[in-house]
This record gives structure tokens, sequence and C-alpha cells, in this order.
């Protein structure tokens, strides 16, 4: 059965770069069939894209955080992650990763069950 | 960026009850809509997808449908474990948006 597993530290201080790791089991991350993907929710409030990526490495991030987004795969470790920089209080968040099958309509199907991440000094 | 408009932004409603919720696009986005629902401190569950395609083992009685700009998500005979947050996503591009969020609650 295919699961999704958010990892990372649950405190980072201002300024500083946020990293989540997604491993991903039951499946190859190298599915020609699936995208993969970060969602995140602050607390309180509503759903927001984070970013998208291809196995082959091809990024689609949201155009809010794209100057401060990274998100990359490690196939070998059938991981993916995500790499927030300059973090401020506004990016306390919970963080999900989906998978989003391939194709036109892009839905997240399958999510982890998130991880809280605070940013705080 | 395509802007997605959830109403209501809540709604109080009693067991039985026929419920919808209305999405509007920024601009047109053909039948590019998907739906989630929420239950607190979950993950978002995968329900709709194309605007009107259920996705399997999702209950009967939720439908959804539009296109162009307007969307709306229908519970026929609302259930004790429909009440939860529902959000729209639009990805008519690969800059995916989700609607702020509709929530049920029990009247």
């Amino acid at each position: 059965q295919l699961q999704l597993q958010e990892s990372g530290p649950g405190l980072v201080k201002p300024s500083e770069t946020l990293s989540l790791t997604c491993s991903v089991s039951g499946a190859s991350i190298s599915s020609t069939s699936y995208f993969w993907g970060w969602i995140r929710q602050p607390p309180g409030k509503g759903l927001e894209w984070i970013g998208t990526i291809y196995y082959s490495g091809s990024t689609y991030y949201s155009p809010s955080l794209q100057s401060r987004v990274t998100i990359s795969v490690d196939t070998s470790k059938n991981q993916f992650s995500l790499k927030l920089s300059s973090v401020t209080a506004a990016d306390t968040a919970v963080y999900y990763c989906a998978r989003r099958p391939a194709g036109d309509f892009r839905y997240f199907d399958l999510w982890g069950r998130g991880t809280l991440v605070t940013v705080s000094s | 960026d395509i802007q997605m408009t959830q109403s209501p932004s809540s709604l109080s409603a009693s067991v039985g009850d026929r419920v919808t919720i209305t999405c509007r696009a920024s601009q047109s986005i053909s039948s590019y809509v998907n739906w989630y629902q929420q239950k607190s401190g979950t993950a978002p569950k995968f329900l709709i997808y194309a605007a009107s395609t259920l996705q399997s083992g999702v209950p009967s009685r939720f439908s959804g449908s539009g296109s162009g700009t307007d969307f709306t998500l229908t519970i026929s005979s609302l259930q004790p474990e429909d009440f939860a947050t529902y959000y729209c996503q639009q990805s008519y591009s690969n800059l995916v948006t989700f609607g702020q969020g509709t929530n049920v609650e029990i009247k």
C-alpha cells in the first residue's frame, strides 16, 4: 500500500532554511505515472500549494514562493524534498506531501499525514 | 495566478440536508476543478476531479458540476461523517491553486 511520510525539524529559526523530506513507500517515485507535490496549511487557514516535481527533476513552483523554494527528488532513496529559505513566522504551517497522477487534471489523490513546522526563535 | 473563490465560507446544516458549495474561478478553466474534504486534524481527502468525476470509493451522495468559471459541490443528504471543510482546486495550469475552503458545521 502506497504511503507518504513527511519528516524534518519541527522548529526552525527565522531567516533560516526549512528542510523537509517525503519518503514514499509501496511504490517507486520514478514511476512515469506520477508527479509529487508539497502543500502547506497555516494553523486555522486554508491549503496553499507550494510546488510539484516529476522524477526527472522537472519542477513547478507557486509564484508567491518561487524565489525561496527548491524541490528535489532522490530516486535512489525514493524520496523528494522541500527547502524553503529565509523563513518567517508566516511560514509556520502543517506541511503535506502528496502524490499527483500524471495527466491533465492535476489532482492530489494521496497525501501524507503532514508535519507541523513552527518558525520561532 | 488563477484565483478560486468559494462561497459560503461556512454553513450550518442538519443531517439529511442537501448542501451546495460554490467555487468561482477568476478566469475560464473549462472543467479543471477538483474537490477535497478535510476533517479537523487530518490530511485532505480527494473527492472529485474534472469537476464531476467521483474518485473511487467516494459515496454517491457527493456530486460536482460546472464548467467555465462556476462550479458546485453538492452533498445530496448530509451524513454525520460529512461535517468537514471542503476545498476546490483549479488544475487548468500547472500552477494549481486552492479555494479558501467552506466549513460545513452541524446545525
